[in-house]
């Protein structure tokens, strides 16, 4: 079963606009990730935050965690066209060991030109 | 481009046949992780292995197997398959035996079971 939670499951906004989309997870993790999907293709890496950082950025990229919510949130900046895609978090467990990452079912966000 | 291969693109097949799908990590890389992504399931991880070993193992069904080759890339093995199957087939790679460290995705293979 899936562990993140995003909300929304969509979001249209126009171009130029910010984008926000949360995660919520359940168990004690080592770090969050979000990732970009377009269109059915490839997982790209955005950013990783880990369990002892707050906030994070990385261009026009903004991520917060709270773990004692258990939620993080992904801030787009300045939404531009080619923004449009999926946006998952996926948690790594922090109980140590090998283990993959566990997805949400991800956010749909379409940038309105 | 990740620097992680997968072949094929697509694959199209028949119920009770078997694949494999193929993976080259990147470059440097030691852990192959394997995932499926289906409308119904969303994204689930499947099995990992790290340096020619297996390291972890997630909602994968006892039809599927994989290995991973001294070379380092990694084949999933898929067997008596049903409709259900069909779905998006990632691998990922990374350079640490954990989930610690951002994974690399490659491009997918799109499997159809008829």
């Amino acid at each position: 079963s899936q562990q993140g939670e995003e909300d929304p499951q969509a979001l249209s906004i126009q171009e130029g606009e910010n984008a926000t989309m949360n995660c919520s997870y359940k168990t004690s993790i080592n770090n969050l990730q979000w990732y970009r999907q377009n269109s059915g293709r490839g997982l790209v890496h955005l950013i990783l935050i880990r369990s002892n950082e707050r906030e994070k950025h990385s261009g026009r990229l903004r991520v917060t965690l709270d773990t004692s919510k258990k939620s993080s949130s992904l801030l787009i900046t300045a939404s531009r066209a080619a923004d449009t895609a999926s946006y998952f978090c996926a948690t790594a467990y922090s109980g140590g060991g090998a283990d993959g990452l566990t997805f949400g079912k991800g956010t749909h966000l379409i940038i309105q030109p | 481009d990740s620097g992680v291969t997968q072949t094929p693109k697509h694959l199209i097949t028949a119920t009770g046949q078997r694949v494999t799908l193929r993976c080259s990590p990147r470059s440097g890389d030691l852990s192959v992780y394997w995932y499926q992504q289906s409308l119904d399931q969303g994204l689930q991880f499947l099995i990992q292995y790290y340096n020619g070993e297996e390291r972890a193992k997630g909602n994968i069904l006892e039809r599927f197997s994989a290995q991973q080759f001294p070379d380092l890339h990694s084949e999933l093995n898929l067997s008596s398959l049903e409709l259900g199957d069909s779905a998006l087939y990632f691998c990922a790679s990374s350079v640490a035996g954990t989930s610690h460290n951002e994974q690399f995705f490659g491009p997918g293979t799109r499997l159809t079971v008829l």
